[in-house]
């Protein structure tokens, strides 16, 4: 299995833009997490899906987050408008069950920069 | 171990001796917690994991101890080498979410 796929690994873009990264998970996990790394707040969970359907969305930070996950084996996180304080590594990870047993798998991350 | 704040708290340690880096948790209802290591460039990796019915796990080369009384994790890594120069972060299950904190950076030197 090839892990799990975020693209595209570097974003830089202006304040205002529209952003989507996007996540592949492993196939056959049924959860999918979205977090966000920056240095003051470290690993910060924005969303979860389980079997496709959004579960817990209360570290989405504002409206201007959106996330989806049409099927399996497609994730999406939108920003709109972007904003410097995007400005982040935000990953996605995957796993067999909710409580991670032999923890979630993480992706390579999407280092986004606002300017 | 953990801290809040801009700077990652560092552990710098010989090539060969042991390392060890704690952490201490927030849940005192948390059952399950996980160690991962973090290194330049790449998402967090799963080193190894306890649950709360148990106070020392042992891996290849690594052991977990949970200390519940006072809400304290650690990770103990045994003959240290350069591949292990990492930031390491211990993750708690909290409400079928893991909350991860903040990290701490291990340099080895050669």
């Amino acid at each position: 299995d090839a892990g799990v796929i975020q693209s595209p690994r570097h974003e830089v873009t202006e304040m205002g833009q529209e952003v989507t990264l996007r996540c592949k998970p492993i196939s056959g996990h049924d959860y999918l997490f979205w977090y966000r790394q920056t240095m003051m707040r470290g690993l910060e969970l924005l969303i979860y899906f389980n079997n496709n359907v959004p579960i817990d969305d209360s570290g989405m930070p504002e409206d201007r987050f959106s996330a989806k996950m049409p099927n399996a084996s497609f994730s999406t996180l939108k920003i709109q408008p972007s904003e410097p304080r995007d400005s982040a590594v935000y990953f996605c990870a995957s796993s067999l069950t909710s409580t991670g047993k032999n923890g979630y798998t993480f992706g390579s991350g999407t280092r986004l920069t606002v300017v | 171990g953990e801290s809040v704040g801009l700077h990652l708290p560092t552990l710098s340690v010989q090539e060969g001796d042991n390392s060890i880096i704690n952490c201490a948790y927030s849940n005192s209802a948390s059952d399950y917690f996980i160690w991962y290591k973090q290194e330049s460039g790449k998402g967090p990796q799963f080193i190894i994991d306890i649950r709360s019915n148990m106070d020392k796990r042992q891996g290849q080369r690594v052991t977990v101890l949970l200390n519940k009384t006072v809400k304290h994790l650690s990770l103990q890594i045994a003959a240290t080498q350069p591949g292990d120069s990492a930031v390491y972060f211990c993750a708690e299950l909290q409400g079928g979410k893991l909350i991860f904190g903040q990290g701490t950076e291990l340099s080895v030197k050669p």
